[in-house]
């Protein structure tokens, strides 16, 4: 079956910190690939999304995320994390020609000290 | 541009009571549409999702409804509310070109007492 995990449910990092993370997937072929970001009390908001060609993806926000078939991973990265980068982060999979369903992951949630 | 509208925004309910909550899309036509539960710390649970007027596919067994009586009109109905039913509400589109890349609504808190 398809699944999406992001192992960490609860990340803590500094302002001006580097911040990767994690989603792998279980999927019979290439899929579509997303990130979405949450903050509290809000709607989602697409950061990137992965369909096929340069497996490292650029996003909003400064994010970029990186498609690795041979580890079923696509890890999302900022290289320095700002305080109002503190959100809900949602890895999701999809590649359903009739429906566009999507299969999320739980979320990971980010804090970041000032 | 496309823009979808939920509404209410928050709602406060007693248990045993109706609900109707309404999303629509503007700017775009035949869209797929969806909604989905989130509950308090938890993902996202995709409740029903539809790809025209009239066609709704239910994703889990549960107390609560839709309907697509428009184009651009998805409506998420419950004729008695469970204390359960409590949770943030989305409502979401895609362009059905099979992408599978969708648009969120700013979403609908619903409290059950």
């Amino acid at each position: 079956a398809q699944s999406v995990t992001q192992p960490d449910i609860h990340i803590t990092v500094s302002e001006g910190a580097s911040l990767e993370l994690r989603c792998n997937y279980s999927y019979g072929a290439t899929p579509y690939l997303f990130w979405y970001v949450q903050s509290p009390g809000q709607g989602l908001q697409l950061l990137l999304k992965y369909f096929s060609g340069d497996t490292l993806v650029q996003g909003i926000k400064g994010f970029e995320a990186e498609f690795k078939r041979s580890q079923s991973s696509f890890n999302l990265r900022k290289p320095s994390v700002h305080w109002s980068d503190a959100a809900e982060y949602f890895c999701a999979v999809g590649r359903n020609y009739n429906t566009d369903k999507l299969i999320f992951g739980t979320g990971t949630r980010l804090q970041v000290f000032p | 541009s496309q823009t979808i509208h939920q509404w209410p925004a928050t709602l406060v309910q007693p248990v045993g009571s109706p609900l109707s909550l309404e999303c629509t899309v503007e700017g775009t036509s035949n869209p797929n549409l969806y909604w989905y539960r989130q509950a308090a710390g938890r993902g996202l649970q995709l409740l029903f999702y539809s790809v025209g007027i009239g066609q709704i596919s239910s994703e889990v067994p549960q107390n609560l409804s839709a309907s697509r009586p428009q184009d651009r009109q998805f409506i998420l109905s419950s004729k008695k509310l469970l204390l359960s039913d409590s949770g943030f509400y989305l409502c979401a589109w895609s362009v059905g070109d099979s992408y599978n890349e969708q648009f969120f609504g700013p979403g609908t808190r619903l409290t059950v007492l």
